[in-house]
């Protein structure tokens, strides 16, 4: 079954520090979606992302965000300084037919500022 | 009214048993109600998924019964086994946007 892949697992960073996480949705998936879930609650939207632009952001994702799809399969989130209240579980998702089909979600990269 | 509220926080249940896990929602523009599972360390699974037009959507052992009217939609988990010990999660979508809002979570835990 295909899968949502993301990279890496774990990070630690210090404040204050740039990180980039890495997703590779499902090859002919066209929506791109990135999650975050702070330890013990629930999972938030941060934001959407479809024919090479954002469709949809959260409030949670400030101008320390970004997103691109540098190429034809890779998705990245970017948090440009890093602040210790980032750190959560983050998870990418995508779908291919928004009315169709549910969303797929990776593994996560678990992120720790410290 | 973007919320998705979602009980129990938690739920043991012995083998055999049945979970029942419920969410209510505000927002009438929601078009799309799935439920994920989720392990430690995992991203949530999309386990069963309902729209609004359906009042039951049953797949397995798992049942979604759905009530427009009053806004609330449950997860049933018949002959419950301790592999479905998991954090479930509701969720809903808007028609016209893209993200899902999610509910608090239930852990599960299947006693044996």
């Amino acid at each position: 079954e295909p899968e949502v892949t993301q990279t890496p697992s774990h990070q630690v960073t210090q404040m204050g520090q740039e990180v980039i996480l890495r997703c590779v949705p499902i090859s002919n998936h066209l929506y791109f979606y990135w999650y975050r879930q702070i330890l013990g609650q629930k999972v938030e939207f941060l934001v959407s992302f479809y024919n090479n632009e954002i469709s949809e952001k959260s409030e949670i994702f400030d101008d320390q965000f970004s997103v691109e799809r540098p190429d034809g399969s890779n998705f990245t989130l970017k948090i440009r300084s890093t602040k210790l209240e980032d750190s959560a579980m983050y998870f990418c998702a995508s779908i291919g037919d928004r009315v169709k089909s549910g969303y797929t979600f990776g593994s996560g990269t678990r992120l720790t500022v410290v | 009214q973007q919320q998705v509220k979602q009980s129990p926080q938690s739920l043991i249940v012995q083998k055999g048993g049945i979970s029942i896990i419920n969410c209510a929602y505000e927002n009438t523009a929601f078009d799309y109600f799935p439920w994920y599972q989720q392990f430690p360390g995992k991203g949530p699974a999309l386990l069963i998924a309902i729209r609004p037009d359906v009042s039951e959507k049953k797949e397995g052992r798992f049942t979604i019964s759905f009530n427009k009217s009053a806004k609330q939609f449950s997860l049933h988990i018949m002959d419950s086994q301790p592999g479905d010990s998991a954090t479930y999660f509701c969720a809903a979508r808007l028609a016209a946007g893209n993200k899902l809002t999610f509910g608090g979570g239930t852990r599960v835990l299947v006693k044996p």
